[in-house]
């Protein structure tokens, strides 16, 4: 089974511009998760995504937004670019049904700099 | 909320020795845990996990972990390490309900002496 692909691994941005990232699920899975991973700030949850809608939301800006679509593929999206946005942003997938903390499965990360 | 904290940064072991990672958590119900490990360059890796039951957990790679109720704890350990298990290895706790929203710790980084 192939495991959770996310697309690009590696993006430049300037500030101010605007970039959107992808994340495919392991097949089967319909919740989706996403972590921005800095060397200051660590592991930090973005958001989640379980059957299209919004699960859960981390402490961070209206600027990062997502979604999630019918065959549970999601993209983020970050507007207005800091420089501070520079980070591995990793997504993570689970089948998770229950509410409850299930095993997420996380993808190799798309490393986004900010220029 | 839940919090996570690793004490150690960095951690130095020779090549067949044990190895124990700390993990400290605070939650004030039962927590569910991880532990996950990051090679550079790469994604997470589950070593393993505890939600309920025995509190002598199995992983994969040879790791172990107990949960330590008393203490909040939920260390890592192997009792001897291959120059392959340098890497940096992270605590992380979910909540009940909270879907698969996981507080992690600062990471732990493992350097393997030949």
């Amino acid at each position: 089974k192939a495991g959770v692909t996310q697309t690009p691994r590696y993006l430049i941005k300037t500030r101010g511009q605007q970039v959107t990232l992808s994340c495919s699920p392991i097949s089967g899975h319909r919740s989706v998760s996403w972590y921005q991973q800095t060397p200051g700030q660590g592991l930090q949850f973005l958001f989640e995504y379980f059957s299209e809608t919004q699960r859960n939301k981390g402490n961070f800006p209206g600027r990062f937004s997502g979604r999630q679509f019918s065959n549970s593929r999601s993209e983020m999206n970050v507007s207005t670019l800091e420089l501070g946005d520079s980070a591995l942003y990793l997504c993570a997938s689970s089948r998770s049904g229950t509410g409850n903390p299930d095993t997420q499965y996380f993808g190799p990360g798309t490393r986004l700099t900010v220029l | 909320a839940q919090s996570v904290t690793q004490p150690d940064i960095h951690i130095t072991v020779s090549e067949g020795a044990s190895l124990e990672l700390r993990c400290n958590y605070s939650y004030g119900a039962t927590p569910y845990l991880f532990w996950y490990v990051q090679s550079p360059g790469q994604g997470l890796q589950l070593l393993l996990k505890y939600f309920s039951g025995d509190t002598l957990v199995q992983g994969i790679k040879g790791f172990e972990a107990e949960f330590k109720r008393s203490q909040s704890s939920f260390n890592l350990r192997k009792p001897s390490v291959h120059w392959s298990d340098a890497a940096e290895y992270f605590c992380a706790v979910g909540a009940n309900a909270a879907g698969n929203k996981l507080t992690f710790g600062g990471g732990t980084r493992v350097l393997v002496k030949p």
